[in-house]
């Protein structure tokens, strides 16, 4: 069983719909990262939680440190949106030793 | 503000042949950390660097190493290339080394051929 688990993996969805994407975790982890991928390689940081939520413009984020699970949510989608996202949670201690989902390829159809 | 950079962006070696590629992280950044991410097994850690000294090292073989310099830049190295070392190498800079967001380079593309 993988220490990070994403679902769903991939998800197509119209634009100005609401998408929730899902992490679970199995490990105690001092922070979980919310990652943006798009094709050509480049990554960028959505997110790091260690409690509660955090939103930024149409992004909101939240997390339930008991429940060892996070959500990513996108409201009114764009086709710009279209990426893989890859949650990624810190360890204790470390900054950088990151144990990352296998990421959700979402795509906004206009 | 620079973002992280990475040289070269993409790289074409033979097996058997080393390799180094160069990380220079945002100004002000002391963390640097290094990722290689491949179809097969996605995104995974290999070395994490703080002041010149590696704090985590990831589950790799010997043959890729790293360091970090005075001035914050980090180089990875692989010798003795295989095939399977094929991948995206990614590292990601952050001015501490806990609980600070991660700030990612574009990457550079290894090809073995």
């Amino acid at each position: 069983k993988n220490e990070v688990e994403q679902s769903p993996q991939n998800l197509t969805a119209q634009e100005g719909e609401f998408i929730t994407i899902n992490c679970s975790y199995s490990v105690g982890i001092s922070a979980l990262h919310w990652l943006q991928q798009h094709p050509g390689g480049g990554i960028v940081s959505l997110f790091m939680l260690s409690s509660g939520k955090k939103k930024h413009g149409r992004l909101i984020a939240t997390i339930n440190i008991q429940e060892k699970h996070s959500s990513l949510h996108i409201t009114a989608s764009h086709p710009r949106d279209s990426a893989v996202y890859i949650c990624a949670v810190a360890l204790w201690g470390s900054q950088g030793n990151l144990i990352f989902g296998k990421g959700t390829k979402l795509s906004v159809k206009p | 503000k620079a973002g992280v950079t990475q040289t070269p962006r993409y790289l074409i070696k033979t097996r058997g042949q080393q390799v180094t590629l160069s990380c220079s992280p945002i100004s002000g950044h002391r963390s640097v950390s290094w990722y290689q991410q491949t179809p097969g097994q996605g995104l995974q850690f290999l070395f994490e660097y703080f002041s010149e000294t590696q704090r985590n090292k990831g589950n790799f073989p010997g043959r890729f190493s790293g360091r970090q310099f005075s001035n914050s830049r980090s180089e990875m190295n692989v010798s003795t290339l295989e095939l399977g070392d094929s991948a995206l190498y990614l590292c990601a800079s952050s001015p501490l080394v806990v609980d600070t967001e991660a700030f990612f380079g574009q990457g550079t593309r290894l090809t073995v051929v």
